[in-house]
């Protein structure tokens, strides 16, 4: 059980195009989803809390208008990364809330690329 | 300022030994301390959880130690195998009443055969 999603895996684009990224619950719902990034060796930064049926609170210095979160429904989230550019080439983890509010189900990540 | 810390250095161990992973924590009161292990590409997997109020807890080969006042927890792993190879992340909640996990950077462990 537990089992959190992410698609797609990777994913290259040109930059000022935008590229959305989808974290799923498979057999549990998740009120509240989390967004992280992580760059190479480093730790993972939480980017944003995403909870179903409300806007996404976003940590200090993550631009709102830039990742934009929707979380529609109690096993999905998006993050569409807008208007990319090279800067943003990262690994962008999901993860989605336990019951217990305590732990957290990773996704698998995406790896994006921005040319 | 609030830090979490784990050595950046990788630990090399020979197959059977155990593994001690470190996790120090400054300038936070945490309720609990997780760890994680996270293999290359992939997101982290939940391995343990333990709260302040305990000093210890074990889930087959791993052992973990919660010390509050030295902000610090052990991470073992016991008879560790080549499959242990992994980045181990401990995270700990903010505290304040927020649900929200800050984790360390990890710290690379290789097990050989």
């Amino acid at each position: 059980g537990a089992v959190v999603s992410q698609h797609p895996s990777r994913v290259i684009c040109k930059s000022g195009t935008s590229v959305k990224i989808e974290c799923r619950s498979l057999d549990f719902q998740a009120t509240t989803m989390f967004w992280y990034r992580q760059f190479p060796k480093q730790s993972l930064m939480l980017m944003a809390t995403s909870n179903e049926g409300s806007k996404a609170t976003y940590e200090q210095g993550v631009e709102k208008d830039k990742f934009l979160i929707n979380h529609a429904s109690l096993t999905l989230s998006t993050l569409t990364v807008t208007s990319a550019h090279p800067e943003d080439s990262s690994f962008y983890i999901c993860s989605a809330e336990g019951q217990s509010q305590e732990t957290q189900y990773f996704g698998p990540g995406t790896r994006l690329l921005v040319l | 300022s609030q830090k979490i810390e784990q050595n950046s250095e990788a630990l090399n161990i020979q197959e059977g030994k155990t593994a001690t992973l470190t996790c120090n924590y400054t300038n936070y009161s945490p309720a609990y301390l997780q760890w994680y292990r996270q293999d290359p590409g992939r997101g982290p997997v939940f391995l343990l959880l333990i709260r302040e109020n305990e000093k210890e807890k074990r889930k087959e080969r791993l052992k973990v130690t919660f010390d509050t006042t030295l902000k610090q927890s052990l991470f073992h792993i016991t008879a560790s195998q080549p499959a242990d190879s992994a980045t181990y992340l401990c995270a700990l909640d903010a505290g304040a009443g927020g649900f929200k996990t800050i984790f360390g950077a990890g710290t690379r462990l290789f097990v050989k055969a």
